[in-house]
């Protein structure tokens, strides 16, 4: 049982570039999400999906894209990368429900050179 | 918004010793989940324990135990006999029961746990 996997694990791009990062689960959860870690920050939420074909806007949706074509998949796309999207990103997936516990990929760190 | 504030940025405890983390939350809601989570050197995010606010009842897992205190919105993380296993950076999170959870956790800014042998 993989859980939530995420690839790549690092990225260096250049500034103006594009990438999805990707995010996979295998627990059929309904719930997904992806967040940055910046130092100091704590994790913040960017968007979230509450099944396929569904998205929403979190804290710092700003310069991202999402889409969810099937319950296992939630790509993080970066239209046009800027430096100040340098940071780690993580996905998470939870079953439904308030009390359940969301499990965690092991997150990607990105370089905006 | 619901807000979640970490006052302590870093703590140190010698080891077998017992350690008490604050966290302090804001929210105009009655009913809730909050959650500790431990991120060591290798950047995963593991569940340590959570608390549903309805529920009086300090939860407790092992060695970890929390001193949920609601009226005053404060969810402190205290760990007893500390291990050099523990150590980590911490981070606090608020889960909303409002649309189910959907959206996610508010975490705070996490504090950095250091274990002394």
């Amino acid at each position: 049982n993989a859980g939530v996997t995420q690839t790549p694990k690092f990225q260096v791009l250049k500034t103006g570039q594009s990438m999805t990062l990707q995010c996979a689960q295998d627990m059929n959860h309904e719930y997904m999400s992806w967040y940055r870690q910046d130092p100091g920050m704590g994790l913040r939420l960017i968007h979230y999906s509450v099944g396929a074909g569904i998205t929403d806007q979190g804290e710092v949706p700003n310069g991202y894209n999402v889409s969810r074509s099937t319950t296992e998949d939630f790509p993080l796309r970066l239209l046009s990368a800027a430096p100040s999207q340098t940071s780690v990103y993580f996905c998470a997936s939870s079953r439904t429900g308030s009390n359940q516990p969301q499990h965690f990929g092991d997150g990607t760190r990105l370089s905006i050179l | 918004a619901q807000t979640v504030t970490q006052s302590q940025p870093e703590m140190s405890v010698q080891e077998a010793e017992t350690v008490t983390l604050s966290c302090t939350y804001d929210t105009s809601e009655s009913d809730y989940y909050l959650f500790w989570y431990k991120q060591p050197p290798s950047r995963q995010m593991i569940l340590v324990i959570r608390q549903e606010a309805y529920k009086q009842q300090n939860a407790t897992e092992n060695r970890f135990s929390v001193n949920f205190q609601k009226a005053a919105k404060s969810f402190s993380l205290k760990i007893s006999d500390s291990q050099l296993g523990d150590a980590a950076m911490y981070f606090c999170a608020y889960r909303s029961v409002r649309g189910g959870g959907a959206d996610g956790l508010t975490f705070g800014k996490g504090t950095h746990l250091i274990i002394q042998p």
